[in-house]
Formats: C-alpha cells, sequence, structure tokens
C-alpha cells in the first residue's frame, strides 16, 4: 500500500486553467504538507495543516489554495494557472523531528 | 534563522570508491537534520536522520551521517559507490520548534563504471 498518494502523477494544461492536485496519506500522520520543486531541484514549502488546521504558509501566490477535508487528506487547488507555475509539487506527511515520508508527485506543466 | 548548505551542485565517483556529500547546516537550537534521496521521477526516500542521540547514524542503502556540532556538518558518506547509487541527495534541517524541513540545493552523485 502506497503511504502518501497524489494525483495526478503529471498535469498539462493551459495558461488561465484552475486544477487540483489530491493527496491522501494512510500512515496515520497529523500534519501534512505541500512543497514545490522548481527545474533547478530547489524545494520549497507552501504549507502545512495540522489535524485540518493550517499551521504554515508561506509567500505563495494567492492563487494556490490548499484544503483539508480531514487529516489523511491534503488538496491543492491552483487558479488562473501561469507558466512559472510550472513544477513538480510533493505532498508529504509527518513531524518534522522524525523526518517527512513524500508522495511521489505530481508534475506540472502550464502551456 | 536555520538554513542549510550543501558544497557542490555535482560529485562524481568511480563504482567502489568512497562517496563523500557535505551538509553544513546553522542553527540556533540543537538541530533534528536528514538526509533525503530522490531517484529519477521519484519522490525523496528518508535515508538517515539525526535527532540528538547517537552522532554517528546509520541508515538504508548502507550510508552514514556524522553529526559535528564543531564544525556545523552533517555529511554524508558510503564506503563503496554503487551504480544504483546515482541519484539527487538532500540535506534538511528542522526548523527551530516549528514544523518546518528547511532544505538545501541538493547534490547529484554521478556513479562511473
Amino acid at each position: 500500500d502506497t503511504a502518501v498518494s497524489q494525483t495526478p502523477k503529471y498535469l498539462v494544461t493551459q495558461m488561465g486553467n484552475d486544477k487540483s492536485i489530491k493527496c491522501e496519506q494512510n500512515l496515520g500522520h497529523d500534519t501534512m504538507y505541500w512543497y514545490k520543486q522548481d527545474s533547478k531541484k530547489f524545494l520549497k514549502i507552501m504549507f502545512s495543516y495540522n489535524n485540518k488546521e493550517l499551521i504554515i504558509n508561506e509567500t505563495v501566490p494567492n492563487r494556490f489554495s490548499p484544503k483539508s477535508p480531514d487529516k489523511a487528506h491534503l488538496n491543492l487547488h491552483i487558479n488562473s494557472l501561469e507558466l512559472g507555475d510550472s513544477a513538480v509539487y510533493f505532498c508529504a506527511s509527518g513531524q518534522s523531528n522524525y523526518g517527512y515520508t513524500f508522495g511521489s508527485g505530481t508534475r506540472l506543466t502550464v502551456v | 534563522a536555520q538554513s542549510v548548505t550543501q558544497l557542490g551542485s555535482h560529485v562524481s565517483v568511480s563504482e567502489g570508491a568512497l562517496v563523500l556529500l557535505r551538509c553544513n547546516y546553522s542553527s540556533s537550537v540543537p538541530p533534528y537534520l536528514f538526509w533525503y534521496v530522490q531517484y529519477p521521477n521519484q519522490g525523496l526516500q528518508l535515508l538517515l536522520k539525526y535527532t540528538s542521540a547517537a552522532t554517528l547514524v546509520k541508515g538504508i542503502n548502507g550510508f552514514e551521517a556524522e553529526f559535528k556540532k564543531s564544525e556545523t556538518s552533517f555529511h554524508l558518506t558510503k564506503p563503496s559507490a554503487h551504480m544504483s547509487d546515482a541519484a539527487e541527495y538532500f540535506c534538511a534541517v528542522r526548523m527551530d520548534s516549528s514544523y518546518k524541513l528547511i532544505f538545501g540545493s541538493g547534490t547529484r552523485l554521478l556513479v562511473r563504471p
């Protein structure tokens, strides 16, 4: 069983569209995260939820909106997609003193 | 503020040679430190972690890292490189007492036959 699963794995869309990425974890963790990995492999945290409460909200365009319906799910919705949003988005879960478990990523390409 | 620096964006070794990937951190509190590996088109996998117990930490796939407070370092080593070790390696530090992990810029390990 996959511990942290993201869907879709690949997403190609046109500028201006709205899209969502879904994430689910079956590890029983209270905390989940979204990271963005750019073309140079740099990883930047975007958001974190602890038991459905937003606890980390980095400097991210407000076109990005996370939603956590329960502690096992954390979705990322992106409005009005721009070329610069092209990246790999990783979901993760866990505690920062034990390390995270990452999903396999969603490669978003905006054309 | 806490940060982590990985020296060398690319490291190339011959198969069977020692692997040394460098990581230095800055932290105002005792750090939690981690090494992750990312294979092409995959997510990040935890290799090992330092959480203030033993300073020499052993991880998966024969990797280990030593926490040196005096040098603010947490370098990753493996005695003998294997072709399957070729990947991107990330060092990470917990950000203060928050939930954040801050990642270094990554080091790509190339293994020559």
